[in-house]
């Protein structure tokens, strides 16, 4: 079993819309976790770290974690079509590696 | 410049080659990764050094080797190039400090 999973996609809204992404995680030693963004073709770029219970917003982005349910999300508000990316949820165990989600698309429709 | 790039950025090469990916950063971190990328895959761990004299095996080091030639010099060996590792694979660094990643721009292989 993988150490993170995202929930299946891909995921399509309207622009100006809330795009909603969701990360499970097994390892109830897990420290802190990321989501990154990926365009077509493109490395990853980091958006939103999480390390504490609860809520971290930065613009549009909100990270979500709730380490008793070993939950993660990624709220994106006011949706932009400039969002349309790949996103990955990626969660730091032993050692600082990081463990990747398999990512989910979105596409923000114009 | 870019703080991570790596070389070459594309690469078609024969089945049974052996071919080298090259990693280069300025950050002056520490800890290096390499990672290759499959369509509904995500990232999957191939190797990582946290220094020069520390290499470890990843998820999926079979059939891949590495070199670390200096703190700042990370390379990728395939000794006997197959399909199946035709990927997209990418170089990431990090601070022991922080868990947060910094990738290069990747190099996409494709393997005849």
């Amino acid at each position: 079993q993988k150490e993170v999973e995202q929930n299946s996609g891909p995921l399509s809204v309207p622009e100006g819309a809330i795009a909603s992404l969701n990360c499970t995680y097994s390892d109830r030693g897990s420290q802190s976790f990321f989501w990154y963004r990926q365009y077509s073709g493109k490395s990853p770029e980091l958006i939103m770290f999480i390390y504490s219970n609860g809520d971290k917003e930065d613009g549009r982005f909100t990270a979500q974690l709730n380490k008793a349910s070993q939950y993660v999300s990624l709220l994106i508000r006011d949706s932009q079509p400039s969002d349309s990316a790949t996103y990955l949820c990626a969660g730091a165990f032993n050692d600082y590696k990081l463990s990747f989600g398999a990512g989910t698309t979105v596409t923000v429709r114009a | 410049d870019a703080d991570v790039t790596q070389t070459p950025r594309n690469r078609i090469t024969k089945t049974g080659k052996r071919i080298m990916l090259e990693c280069s950063q300025t950050k002056g971190h520490d800890r290096m990764y390499w990672y290759r990328q499959d369509p509904g895959l995500g990232l999957r761990l191939i190797y990582y050094s946290f220094d020069v004299k520390d290499i470890n095996k990843g998820e999926i080091s079979d059939g891949y080797s590495v070199s670390r030639q200096a703190q700042a010099k990370f390379s990728l060996s395939l000794e006997s190039a197959i399909p199946n590792q035709t990927a997209l694979y990418f170089c990431a660094t990090s601070d022991p400090l922080e868990s947060e990643q910094y990738f290069g721009p990747g190099t996409r292989l494709t393997v005849t």
